[in-house]
């Protein structure tokens, strides 16, 4: 285990409700990723860092916004939920080397209802 | 963009088979390529990984080699395992790092 907690693992909401995971990491490891996964699209990417307080938008960014206050915790928020949002979302780390893998924590799956 | 497209499954297998799940992508420059498995209810795991043309990945039997001729990266066991059983995600990394992934081919393998 390469030292990744998501939180909570299992989540349900309403639509139009904020909702926030928690990615925690213990390696010190410099990037952290936010990917969901829904079947016939593999993994896509919503948002990354590469520090603290530096972020950027994946390819579905839209109605989600996150933060990065210390190393460790990456935070997805999900300002006002919908349904299309209903997926499991995948937290991932990098070391900084360049040909470095992705190891990614155990996922949380959100259901919207 | 970079792009990944992987046979699509489901994929059901008997016990030492041979298996063989298709990756072809679509990248500027030479990517590095990775395959992931998924078992149920985890994350996913990096199977194995080639960084440049004519190099070969291979870790638990599992076997793929970077041909860029094909702008392929085929995943292959020679015979599988009930263990094997898993949802397995082909990936490149382009030149802005970031990993792009096919849509998951789902393997079953029966006893």
């Amino acid at each position: 285990d390469a030292g990744i907690t998501q939180s909570p693992r299992h989540k349900v909401t309403e639509t139009g409700t904020p909702v926030t995971l928690r990615c925690h990491q213990t390696e010190n490891h410099r990037y952290m990723y936010w990917y969901r996964q829904d079947p016939g699209h593999g993994l896509r990417l919503i948002h990354y860092s590469y520090g603290v307080k530096d972020t950027d938008k994946g390819e579905v960014s839209d109605g989600y916004s996150v933060s990065r206050s210390k190393t460790e915790d990456f935070l997805l928020t999900l300002e006002s939920a919908t349904s299309s949002q209903t997926s499991v979302y995948f937290c991932a780390i990098k070391e900084d080397s360049n040909n470095s893998p992705l190891h990614f924590g155990n996922g949380t799956r959100l259901t919207v209802t | 963009g970079d792009s990944v497209t992987q046979m699509e499954g489901p994929v059901t297998l008997s016990e030492e088979a041979f298996l063989t799940i298709n990756c072809t992508y679509t990248a500027t420059g030479y990517p590095s390529l990775f395959w992931y498995v998924q078992y149920p209810g985890e994350g996913l795991q990096l199977l194995l990984k080639a960084t440049k043309a004519d190099d070969k990945g291979s870790n638990k039997g599992f076997e793929a080699t970077y041909r860029k001729e094909t702008t392929s990266f085929h995943l292959e066991k020679g015979s599988v395992q009930v263990s094997d059983s898993a949802v397995y995600f082909c990936a490149l990394r382009g030149l802005d790092y970031k990993l792009s992934f096919g849509a998951g081919t789902t393997v079953t393998v029966r006893a």
